[in-house]
């Protein structure tokens, strides 16, 4: 079965600075798409950056990157210039889509706090 | 476009009551998810649908559990009877399907406390 990992439980950085939010996932396939969501404290999970496994380009959205390393399995979230509308929780997910499945698998977050 | 549209926001109901959390997805999306998310556990998936038709129901807990999909357009997930451990907070999720090109839209989720 495929798993998520996220080893940061909880990060800080000061406003204007620049984090990165680590992932890590297991899978055997070859054919797969990593997501970055955000969950800030209203609840709502929006889709930050998304990444297809077959492009070795790394996504980029305004002021959030990844990192995808695919032979490590890696695939971290860098945050540049950070707001303090980024505090929120961040989770890792990944889909494979074999055999037609939709399921998403998450990561148990990382909290992150934007300091003034 | 209107999100994807759960109520209520916030469920407290005593122990052995059935709750009833409802979702309307996006128009147009085929699949539609529930999810559960607790700080022990993170987010799990329950259930998920394609055109109305569960494909995926093995991360439904319990028997206590259910979903249905009477139509493009709704959804429900009852837990009857509920117990202190189902207090979660449970989303719904939509999507066009198509694989990564489309992710997940998720709902504003139902905040459910049982006493």
């Amino acid at each position: 079965a495929q798993t998520v990992t996220q080893s940061q439980p909880e990060m800080s950085v000061q406003e204007a600075e620049t984090v990165t939010l680590s992932c890590t996932y297991d899978t055997s396939e070859n054919n797969y798409y990593l997501f970055w969501y955000k969950q800030p404290p209203s609840r709502q999970m929006i889709l930050v950056i998304r990444q297809e496994a077959y492009k070795q380009q790394n996504a980029t959205e305004n002021r959030f990157s990844v990192n995808f390393q695919k032979a490590a399995k890696s695939f971290s979230l860098k945050i540049s210039d950070s707001q303090l509308g980024d505090t929120a929780m961040y989770f890792c997910a990944f889909a494979d889509y074999q055999g037609g499945s939709e399921k998403l698998v998450f990561g148990k977050g990382t909290k992150l706090t934007v300091n003034p | 476009d209107a999100g994807v549209i759960q109520s209520p926001r916030h469920e407290v109901t005593e122990m052995g009551q059935e709750v009833t959390l409802r979702c309307k997805p996006i128009s147009g999306h085929d699949y539609l998810f529930w999810y559960r998310q607790t700080m022990m556990r993170g987010l799990e998936l329950l259930i998920y649908f394609n055109n109305n038709v569960p494909i995926d129901d093995s991360g439904m807990p319990e028997d206590r559990f259910s979903a249905k999909m009477p139509n493009a357009s709704f959804s429900t997930l009852k837990i009857q009877p509920s117990e202190p451990r189902d207090s979660a907070v449970y989303f719904c999720a939509s999507s066009p399907g198509e694989y990564g090109n489309q992710p997940q839209h998720f709902g504003d989720g139902t905040r459910l406390s049982i006493l």
